[in-house]
């Protein structure tokens, strides 16, 4: 079976300071993992991916995401911190064998809060 | 272009009555999804289908939960003799195809209420 966890329920920088969101996985085979960000009252919106290549992957809004294999980890991360920034956090992992492995598992998720 | 679109956006039913919740796909996706989202739970996968098919339907809580998709587009899931822990956020989500190098695209989601 697949998880993901993020070890914190909320997280609070002051805008222009780097923000880092936590994320480690368990997976068999290959992880397939994914950030998304959820505003009020809206859906999921896809920020980035790690498939295969470079452990640095660069997503929307300036966010950017490091794989690390041997820590099983996938932390989000932008170098400079704005009040829109404030959000819903969700990281994902998608990986093992079959069908079953085709569904996306959520992390709890972490709140982000940027304050002025 | 259009995203993945949802209705009603909001539903409020009384316990024991059935429900229908729809989802339209972005279109030329070939894969979709249902997941549940509520306070306690969190992001919970229910069944994805690609093309009509479900090839995984392991996340549907009890035999009350059904899903369908025709032509390949339009989705609905069914909840009869809906009970109050029913009540959650359903969202739907599609992508290109079903492999798992695929991004998900979210819609707005479902607001189920069961009083």
């Amino acid at each position: 079976a697949q998880s993901v966890a993020q070890p914190e329920d909320q997280v609070n920088v002051a805008e222009g300071n780097p923000l880092t969101v936590k994320c480690t996985y368990s997976v068999s085979g290959n992880p397939y993992l994914f950030w998304y960000v959820q505003y009020p009252n809206r859906g999921l919106q896809f920020l980035l991916k790690y498939i295969t290549g470079d452990n640095l992957v660069k997503g929307s809004y300036g966010f950017e995401a490091e794989f690390n294999k041997s820590q099983t980890s996938f932390h989000l991360k932008k170098p400079s911190a704005l009040v829109s920034d404030s959000a819903l956090y969700f990281c994902a992992v998608r990986g093992g064998v079959g069908a079953a492995g085709n569904k996306l598992t959520f992390g709890g998720g972490t709140r982000v809060l940027v304050k002025p | 272009g259009a995203g993945v679109s949802q209705s009603p956006s909001n539903k409020v039913t009384e316990k024991g009555k059935d429900v229908e919740l729809r989802c339209d796909p972005i279109s030329g996706h070939t894969a979709l999804y249902w997941y549940r989202q509520s306070l306690g739970q969190g992001l919970e996968f229910l069944i994805y289908f690609q093309g009509n098919s479900a090839p995984d339907k392991s996340g549907l809580p009890s035999d009350r939960f059904s899903a369908e998709r025709t032509g390949g587009s339009v989705s609905t899931l069914t909840i009869q003799r809906t009970q109050q822990e029913d009540s959650a956020v359903y969202l739907c989500a599609s992508s290109l195809g079903q492999g798992r190098s695929y991004e998900q695209y979210f819609g707005p989601g479902t607001r189920l209420t069961v009083t």
